[in-house]
């Protein structure tokens, strides 16, 4: 059982450069959502999509853009990354059932 | 807004020893509180769950209840092991607020054989 795919999980960027992190789920849920996870502070919100077609923001959306192609896919996109965004970020989706998550993608950048 | 909060780790317990995590939030509407876990490398996955007040959350030997009145929901477990080290999120999702979930800062459970 796959569930929820991150790719890559893991990943160096230099200041200034752009990067997707990929995610899909097979488990037909119309809910998805990208976090970033940093010490002692859990996981905070970036965006997430509740239904295909349809972006909204979290806590914490600043520097990040999402595209919900498909009720499989959300991507997560860096156009400009910064240190500050040094991060493990996860995936994750649902549908009226707790949120399943991905293994995660560490992002570090220089 | 909504918010959890964590007892901060870590944690260190010896092998069968007593686990308390302690978890408190702040809440507008009428949450569901979880459990989450995260062992080194991987995603959290769900632990437990309860859905309102008196509720009592249970698996693999972890246990929480929702106690409205002092608004916690603290982990115990009788008897750890070493398997058990990981770091443990607490988390409440309103139930007036979609799917979306507000995570505690999460507490890292060491135990030693």
């Amino acid at each position: 059982n796959a569930g929820v795919t991150q790719t890559p999980k893991f990943q160096v960027l230099k200041t200034g450069q752009s990067m997707t992190l990929q995610c899909a789920q097979d488990m037909n849920h119309n809910s998805m959502y990208w976090y970033r996870q940093d010490p002692g502070m859990g996981l905070r919100l970036i965006y997430y999509s509740a239904s295909e077609g349809t972006t909204d923001k979290g806590e914490v959306p600043n520097g990040y853009n999402v595209s919900r192609l498909n009720k499989r896919e959300f991507s997560l996109r860096l156009e400009s990354a910064a240190p500050s965004q040094t991060s493990v970020y996860f995936c994750a989706s649902n549908q009226n059932q707790p949120q399943h998550f991905g293994d995660g993608t560490r992002l570090s950048i220089l | 807004g909504d918010s959890v909060t964590q007892m901060e780790g870590p944690v260190t317990l010896s092998e069968e020893a007593f686990l308390t995590i302690n978890c408190t939030y702040t809440a507008t509407g009428y949450p569901s509180l979880f459990w989450y876990v995260q062992y080194p490398g991987e995603g959290l996955q769900l632990l437990l769950k309860a859905t309102k007040a008196d509720d009592k959350g249970s698996n693999k030997g972890f246990e929480a209840t929702y106690r409205k009145e002092t608004t916690s929901f603290h982990l115990e477990k009788g008897s750890v092991q070493v398997s058990d080290s990981a770091v443990y999120f607490c988390a409440l999702r309103v139930n007036n607020a979609g799917n979306m979930l507000t995570f505690g800062g999460g507490t890292r459970l060491m135990v030693k054989p």
